[in-house]
């Protein structure tokens, strides 16, 4: 069946620490996304990029990195410049970048500081 | 500027009664919209989506939406809720101007359901 992997399930970085988090895809959608999820603040874009080797910044970059040189991979990397990291962090892709376009998600990663 | 709101963040509903969330949106045209619903520690999953036509549309799960283009609402309805329900659900509408800061949809902050036995 085709759909969204991320891993790990938890991740726990160090003070000072990058951390990337893996997002795969096996629908040969063209667009991705990185969410991250704070309780009472629903969904808030990272980043998105629409095809390969293009990205673009969503509303909250800062401390965060991505690349997009497979189609179906598009890791994301919190940094340490990332003060509040911990999170629930959520990979989707739709198929095209139009506004008619769902998302389909992962099952997401719970990244917590230790 | 486009937004989607989603009233209630916290909905209680006895096990077999009626359900229905609420979302409004703000927009120039006649708008994508889309439910999600999320389990906890889960992803999202797509319950229905409404483009054009029939303004009432039939979803996975039992559940329904209508499209009110005078009230802007694309209210989720189910007839008769089960515990299984119990979940986040969010309200999302597709973006005319994608390619800016927001990617394709803009999400409502989610509404919380709990079903009491």
């Amino acid at each position: 069946d085709g759909g969204i992997t991320q891993s790990p399930k938890y991740l726990f970085r160090k003070e000072g620490q990058n951390v990337t988090l893996s997002c795969e895809q096996n629908l040969n959608h063209d667009a991705m996304y990185w969410y991250r999820q704070d309780p009472g603040q629903g969904l808030r874009l990272i980043y998105y990029s629409q095809i390969v080797n293009d990205f673009q910044k969503g509303d909250i970059a800062e401390g965060y990195s991505v690349s997009r040189e497979k189609k179906e991979s598009f890791p994301l990397t919190v940094t340490s410049a990332q003060k509040n990291p911990t999170a629930f962090y959520l990979c989707a892709s739709s198929r095209a970048s139009g506004a008619d376009q769902p998302q389909h998600f992962g099952d997401g990663t719970r990244l917590s500081i230790l | 500027a486009q937004s989607v709101t989603q009233p209630d963040i916290h909905i209680t509903v006895s096990e077999g009664a009626s359900l229905e969330l609420r979302c409004n949106y703000s927009y120039g045209a006649t708008p994508y919209l889309f439910w999600y619903v999320q389990s906890p520690g889960q992803g999202l999953q797509l319950l229905l989506k409404y483009f054009s036509g029939d303004t009432l549309v039939q979803g996975i799960k039992g559940f329904e939406a209508e499209f009110k283009r005078s009230q802007s609402s694309f209210n989720l309805r189910k007839p008769s809720v089960h515990w299984s329900d119990a979940a986040e659900y969010f309200c999302a509408v597709g973006l005319l101007n994608y390619g800016g800061s927001q990617g394709n949809l803009i999400f409502g902050k989610g509404t919380k359901l709990s079903v009491k036995p």
